[in-house]
């Protein structure tokens, strides 16, 4: 079964870079979710799109932005990179109707500020 | 807004021994979702079982079971005949129920998570 792509899986850059993450959700999915994982934490919610349009929004930077695409893909922008932003970056998605309630996530982007 | 506390930071078992992590929440809801995920040192998330609040039977999946007390806010992970394979790091999460997602609250809320070490 399709599972949920990110790319890249590594990713390593300057401080004041900017960084864009890949997400391709599962087929059929409406709504996709972001979440930053720091080492030996939990994830961290930053934003979700639902029908493409922006449903929620949690601790994300104003550096950050996000959005979903006609194709229902998303991407997450990262400007001015800090030596913070090292993490786990982690895409999910889900069926709000007829679906189980799951999120299945994808492997993941391990981003690498230096 | 909903909370997940997960307060054993690391817990180890013997293999083929049984062991059970300990996940308490908060919310007003009374429809909603938990979930245990586990994490092993790949960081993939990978979804081990979900229960669902109005069903009052606990869910089972195979070595894995829940312990589920609604009253209390209690969700609590079995895992029998425990396997080297088992060794991660355990999130228990909460999602509230599709019907209040308009707009917003479909996001996962994790807990802090437990470390799960699995002696040879």
């Amino acid at each position: 079964a399709a599972g949920v792509i990110q790319s890249p899986r590594h990713l390593i850059k300057e401080k004041r870079e900017t960084a864009t993450l890949k997400c391709y959700p599962i087929p059929r999915h409406d709504t996709v979710y972001w979440y930053q994982q720091g080492p030996g934490q939990d994830p961290q919610f930053l934003i979700s799109f639902y029908e493409k349009m922006q449903s929620d929004k949690g601790s994300i930077p104003d550096r950050f932005s996000a959005q979903q695409f006609s194709d229902y893909h998303s991407e997450l922008n990262m400007s001015s990179l800090e030596l913070g932003d090292s993490a786990l970056y982690f895409c999910a998605s889900s069926l709000r109707t007829g679906g189980r309630a799951e999120a299945f996530f994808g492997q993941g982007t391990r981003l690498t500020v230096v | 807004a909903q909370t997940v506390t997960q307060s054993q930071p690391e817990m180890s078992v013997q293999e083929a021994e049984t062991v059970t992590l300990s996940c308490t929440y908060d919310t007003s809801e009374s429809d909603y979702y938990l979930f245990w995920y586990k994490q092993p040192p790949s960081r993939q998330m990978i979804l081990v079982i979900r229960q669902e609040a109005y069903k009052q039977q606990n869910a089972t999946e195979n070595r894995f079971s829940v312990n589920f007390q609604k009253a209390a806010k209690s969700f609590s992970l079995k895992i029998s005949d425990s396997q080297l394979g088992d060794a991660a790091m355990y999130f228990c999460a909460y999602r509230s129920a599709p019907s209040s997602w308009a707009g917003a609250n479909s996001k996962l809320t994790f807990g802090k998570g437990i470390t799960l070490s699995v002696r040879p």
